[in-house]
């Protein structure tokens, strides 16, 4: 499996501005996904980050207020921005294959705290 | 509707004995899998199984087992002897083509808590 870091941890932020998350990975993968999981909730994916191209939203998730770039086929970006204390949740970075059996692996997550 | 369905938000359980997780799911695809993560504290997610739709024999990760039926699209996950580690959220996810692209859809999650 493909190991996974993400930059930052954790931050707390306040209202009003954008942070800008990073995810690793030890190898080059094809797909690599963005999620959202809000305090006592299951994971939400809020974008397929596509290599070379805009990635693709899910609904209810717009480019505007995240922002998604994938450069390469090891390394994205995901920037929360103009936050609000409702973006308070883990986002995290995840990749694996395109067909049905692979296995989506995960990052260790980035916990975000808006004041 | 909900694809993934997991009815019990908490279980208990005792040190060394076997425990459940139930875990229903809905599609019209003929090809999806499932898979379960385990999420402790800490926040990360944690692959455990996995099951293919055309598989015919249950999967087995060591103390991890799949208990799939297709014909009631449940996939509930059997944890023998249980330890004190295994105390985290579980959640059930399916992967199937949705839009002309594979989605992994989790459900809300069963936490689970393994007493001494």
């Amino acid at each position: 499996s493909a190991v996974i870091s993400q930059k930052p941890s954790r931050d707390i932020c306040q209202r009003g501005t954008s942070l800008t998350i990073q995810c690793q990975v030890d190898s080059q993968v094809t797909m690599m996904f963005w999620y959202r999981q809000q305090p006592g909730q299951s994971l939400t994916l809020i974008a397929t980050a596509n290599q070379g191209s805009e990635a693709t939203y899910e609904s209810g998730f717009v480019i505007d207020k995240f922002p998604i770039s994938r450069p390469n086929l090891t390394f994205s970006t995901l920037t929360v921005s103009n936050m609000s204390p409702e973006d308070s949740s883990i986002y995290l970075c995840s990749v694996g294959g395109h067909r049905i059996g692979d296995t989506q692996y995960f990052g260790p997550g980035t916990r975000l705290t808006v004041l | 509707a909900q694809k993934i369905t997991q009815t019990q938000p908490g279980m208990f359980v005792q040190e060394k004995e076997a425990v459940t997780l139930d875990c229903t799911y809905d599609t019209s695809d003929q090809s999806y899998g499932l898979f379960w993560y385990k999420q402790p504290s800490s926040g990360e997610m944690i692959f455990l199984i996995y099951q293919g739709s055309y598989d015919e024999q249950n999967a087995t990760e060591g103390r991890y087992s799949l208990n799939f039926q297709k014909a009631r699209k449940s996939a509930n996950l059997v944890i023998s002897a249980s330890q004190l580690g295994d105390s985290a959220m579980y959640f059930c996810a399916m992967r199937e083509y949705q839009g002309g692209s594979e989605k992994l859809v989790f459900g809300k999650g069963t936490k689970l808590t393994v007493n001494p």
